[in-house]
C-alpha cells in the first residue's frame, strides 16, 4: 500500500520569496514520485515526475524536487515565487506493479502576497 | 494539439435524475481513468478502462458507471446522483497502465446536484 501526506494544507508567501511544499510517502517498494499544479476549474498538469536515477528533479516554472530516500520525502521548491504561482498543488505516489495508479496527498494550496 | 477534452464543463442536474459525462482524448492512449474530487481534496480514482477492460475501484459506490465504446471515448454515467456526488470529475489517460508516464488530465467536469 502506499500514502502521500502533504504537511500544511495552506502556504502562503511573498511574492520573490522561496516556495518550500513539504510531501512524505510510503510505498512498501521503489516509488515513482510526482508534483502536479492544479488552477482553479482546470485539470491537473504535471510539474515533475521522480523514477530512478538523479534524485534531484528539475520541473517546469522553475520548480524541482529531491528525492530523499532515508527521509521518505519529495519536497517541492521554487526559488523565488511568482503571484502566476498561486494554484494548489499535489504530491503523488505511483510504483510499477500497481496500475500505474496515482495516490495523491490532501494537497497545498499556495497564495502568494505581492 | 493532442488533448484530453471533457464535456461538458459544468453540469447542472436533479437529485435522483440521472447524468452522463464525456471524455474524449486525441493521443490514442490506450488507458483511460476517472477521478472524483471533491471541494478542496486530493482527486480520488473512481475506476479505469485498459482498452476495453474495466477495472472498478473497491470504494467506488455502484451508482457510478462507465463505458468505453472506442479508443477515443469514455463516459461516466450516475444512475441516481446524490447531493454527496457533487464534485468535480477528472478524467485522465496512459499509454499503458505499466508505464511511469504520468497521467495527462482534462478540465474537469464540475457536476452540480439541485
Amino acid at each position: 500500500a502506499q500514502s502521500v501526506t502533504q504537511l500544511g494544507s495552506h502556504v502562503s508567501v511573498s511574492e520573490g520569496a522561496l516556495v518550500l511544499l513539504r510531501c512524505n510517502y510510503s510505498s512498501s517498494v521503489p516509488p515513482y514520485l510526482f508534483w502536479y499544479v492544479q488552477y482553479p476549474n482546470q485539470g491537473l498538469q504535471l510539474l515533475l515526475k521522480y523514477t530512478t536515477g538523479a534524485t534531484l528533479v528539475k520541473g517546469i516554472n522553475g520548480f524541482e524536487a529531491e528525492f530523499k530516500k532515508s527521509e521518505t520525502s519529495f519536497h517541492l521548491t521554487k526559488p523565488s515565487a511568482h503571484m502566476s504561482d498561486a494554484a494548489e498543488y499535489f504530491c503523488a505516489v505511483s510504483a510499477l506493479g500497481a496500475g500505474n495508479k496515482l495516490t495523491f496527498g490532501g494537497g497545498t494550496r499556495v497564495l502568494v502576497k505581492p | 494539439d493532442a488533448m484530453v477534452i471533457q464535456n461538458p464543463r459544468y453540469q447542472v442536474t436533479q437529485f435522483g435524475k440521472p447524468v452522463t459525462l464525456s471524455c474524449s482524448q486525441t493521443l490514442n492512449h490506450n488507458v483511460m481513468y476517472w477521478y472524483q474530487q471533491k471541494s478542496s481534496q486530493a482527486p480520488k480514482l473512481l475506476f479505469h478502462y485498459y482498452d476495453k477492460d474495466f477495472n472498478n475501484e473497491a470504494d467506488t459506490p455502484d451508482n457510478f458507471q462507465s463505458r468505453r465504446p472506442n479508443t477515443s471515448f469514455c463516459f461516466l454515467d450516475i444512475r441516481s446522483p446524490g447531493l454527496g456526488d457533487a464534485a468535480m470529475y477528472l478524467c485522465a489517460t496512459s499509454r499503458y497502465p505499466t508505464d511511469v508516464a504520468p497521467q495527462h488530465f482534462g478540465d474537469g467536469t464540475r457536476l452540480s446536484i439541485l
